[in-house]
């Protein structure tokens, strides 16, 4: 089955530095890709939903690129804040039963003043 | 109005006992999903539904069960806790037709002593 690896586990940057994520996909059929965000103590919440048509979305203050030749997904923080310390995780919809995604371990994101 | 709603959330169990974490929707989505989230392994699958009456195994169903007797509420059912099992479990629920976008509850953390 679909197999998600996200890198790097924890990250640190300083405040108005960009911050990448990365996560590599297993399965090349998948079609549906989600970047979810957890504040300490609290919920994920939906960041971005692309889908493998588009290979380039952005949000307020992020860009997502879908690299499907590698099958790799990126978030991108441009110009990080302390507002966007937090936990991202990176989801895959499974091509053989779209009702299910495989989720990334997650990264951990400390935006340093 | 939180749309995904849990309870309780936070418990206490000891080993052995029995453990009935709830779940309710108000989004009128077909499909529910229990997740276990631990350091280290992000959210794993543990159970989903794709309609009232309808329960599937995810990627670790050992040692849960799970019933889904309306549109509304999915359960998560620990018969014979184990400390193992101590970990923050999230719910959420997703439309078939809304690209297999999750949206989560706010959580319920387990101790299991």
């Amino acid at each position: 089955g679909e197999q998600v690896e996200q890198r790097p586990p924890h990250l640190s940057v300083r405040e108005g530095d960009s911050a990448v994520i990365t996560c590599t996909y297993t399965d090349p059929n998948s079609y549906y890709f989600f970047w979810y965000k957890q504040e300490p103590g609290a919920s994920l919440q939906l960041l971005m939903k692309v889908f493998s048509s588009t290979e380039i979305n952005e949000g307020q203050g992020f860009t997502v690129l879908l690299n499907k030749k590698d099958t790799r997904l990126s978030l991108n923080l441009t110009a990080a804040h302390p507002g966007d310390s937090a936990a991202y995780f990176c989801a895959v919809s499974s091509s053989s039963n779209t009702n299910k995604v495989v989720f990334g371990t997650g990264t951990r994101l400390q935006v340093l003043p | 109005e939180a749309a995904v709603t849990q309870s309780p959330r936070n418990k206490v169990a000891v080993t052995g006992g029995k453990v009935t974490l709830s779940c309710n929707q108000t989004n009128n989505h077909n499909n529910m999903y229990w997740y276990r989230q631990d350091t280290g392994h992000g959210l794993r699958l543990i159970h989903y539904s794709y309609g009232a009456g309808s329960t599937e195994k995810g990627d670790i169903p050992d040692g849960y069960k799970a019933s889904r007797p309306s549109q509304e509420n999915f359960s998560l059912i620990l018969e014979l806790a184990t400390p193992s099992q101590t970990s923050v479990y999230f719910c959420a629920s997703g439309g078939t037709g809304d690209q297999d976008t999750q949206y989560f509850g706010p959580g319920t953390r387990l101790l299991v002593l």
